[in-house]
């Protein structure tokens, strides 16, 4: 059964601070999704890391991946208060590729 | 209209009543899915569909129906419900479920309320 693990799951950050969110999986997979939610809204895709060492970044995220760690990492660089939201990660589960989403990380960016 | 529309956005409903949750997709997709978001849980998938037929069914009780009579719309039909079946209803489509295919769009969901 695959398993989607994030954390931390609440993430207090100062403005102008880095930090990382890690999502490990537990079955062999060679994609992870990563999404964002603000607050009362739906899912934004974010990115999308198609195979081992994919490295994709937009503004001040950047995701990675590492299919042989079953990790994935997304990057905060000189976070800001408009990166206020919750990120997921999702891994695919068996042939139908239907996404298993991790818990959710609550970042929290303040002044 | 564009991406993936749903209505109605809130929902207020008695443990009586029968309602339906609707969702459009206007990207040409071929799936499409009903996830549960609550409170202190991660993102349940619940149902998918990909090209009009039910793929999954993730152990649903069955006051939750849904219907997909084409590719664009989905239909989650509600009855004698209970107050913990209170949370945000999220639908989604993907170009389809096959592997490669599944990036998923979100709709921006449907916050109901049971009493």
């Amino acid at each position: 059964e695959l398993k989607v693990e994030q954390n931390p799951l609440f993430l207090s950050m100062q403005e102008g601070k880095n930090y990382t969110i890690y999502c490990n999986y537990s079955t062999t997979s060679d994609r992870l999704y990563w999404y964002r939610q603000d607050p009362g809204k739906s899912l934004e895709s974010l990115f999308v890391l198609l195979s081992n060492g994919a490295v994709k970044q937009e503004g001040r995220l950047m995701a990675s991946l590492d299919t042989k760690a079953r990790l994935s990492t997304l990057h905060i660089t000189a976070a800001v208060h408009d990166l206020s939201a919750t990120y997921f990660c999702a891994n695919t589960r068996g042939s139908q590729g239907n996404l298993i989403f991790g818990k959710g990380t609550k970042l929290s960016v303040k002044p | 209209e564009t991406g993936v529309t749903q209505t109605p956005r809130h929902l207020v409903m008695g443990m009586t009543n029968k309602k339906s949750l609707k969702c459009e997709q206007h990207l040409g997709h071929n799936a499409m899915y009903w996830y549960k978001q609550s409170a202190k849980k991660p993102l349940e998938l619940m149902f998918v569909y990909n090209f009009k037929e039910q793929t999954e069914n993730n152990s649903v009780p069955s006051r939750f129906s849904p219907e997909c009579p084409n590719s664009s719309h989905l239909f989650l039909h509600l009855h004698t419900l209970q107050p913990e079946d209170s949370a945000l209803y999220l639908c989604a489509s993907s170009q389809s479920s096959a592997r490669g295919q599944e990036t998923q769009y979100f709709g921006p969901g449907t916050r109901l309320l049971v009493l």
